[in-house]
């Protein structure tokens, strides 16, 4: 039973260099959200999508961009790496919305991105 | 706009005494409060959440929490800790049933530690 897969793990990045996370989940949900963790601080939103080729912006989406062709897949693109990158991401995906009774959003391992 | 506090970045407790993390939010109109767990190199969670009707929710492995109009605030509470509860926690609110980006919002976190 995989849910949320998230690649790559870990991986460094130089400064201007562009990399793609992906993610995919296997239980047909519609909404995938793409957060970020930086150190002693909780999540934020960065991109989400409620279906294939809807997506949306969250509360911290400079400097990223999504895409959502399939359902089960919600890559996240990184354009000119910054230092201020530097993060682990997070995957995530609901069958509903989060206020939907009984809802729960399911999140991948995480990717800790390092730009130097 | 919606915000979290999470009091105490860091708390010990031996093993078999009272949990208690507490968390406090500011929205401006009914929340909907959750609870996430996040064990190390793994993602979020939920342990519990609270959207409409009884104030005291209860959770996974034995974990509740109550929410409490008068005092803002979604406390974290378990009678007795075990090593295995050993863990960051995140509170989250979301503010709007008709919020369309789904957008919960964390708190720092709190790192529980249980000593022997």
């Amino acid at each position: 039973n995989a849910g949320v897969t998230q690649t790559p793990k870990f991986r460094i990045l130089k400064i201007g260099q562009s990399m793609t996370l992906q993610c995919t989940q296997d239980m047909n949900h519609n909404y995938m959200y793409w957060y970020r963790q930086d150190p002693g601080m909780g999540l934020k939103l960065i991109y989400y999508s409620v279906g294939a080729g809807i997506t949306d912006k969250g509360e911290v989406p400079n400097g990223y961009n999504v895409s959502r062709s399939t359902t089960e897949d919600f890559p996240l693109r990184l354009e000119l790496a910054a230092p201020s990158q530097t993060s682990v991401y997070f995957c995530a995906s609901s069958a509903k919305g989060v206020h939907s009774s009984g809802n729960t959003i399911y999140f991948g391992e995480g990717s800790w991105l390092t730009v130097v | 706009a919606q915000s979290v506090t999470q009091l105490g970045s860091h708390v010990s407790v031996s093993e078999g005494a009272l949990v208690l993390l507490r968390c406090n939010y500011s929205s401006s109109v009914p929340p909907y409060l959750f609870w996430y767990v996040q064990y190390p190199n793994q993602g979020l969670q939920l342990l519990l959440k609270y959207t409409t009707g009884a104030t005291l929710v209860k959770g996974i492995n034995g974990f509740e929490a109550e929410f409490k109009k008068s005092e803002t605030s979604f406390h974290l509470t378990k009678p007795s800790a075990h090593m295995s509860d050993a863990a960051e926690y995140f509170c989250a609110v979301s503010d709007s049933p008709n919020n369309a980006g789904n957008m919960l919002t964390f708190g720092g976190g709190t790192r529980l530690m249980v000593k022997p």
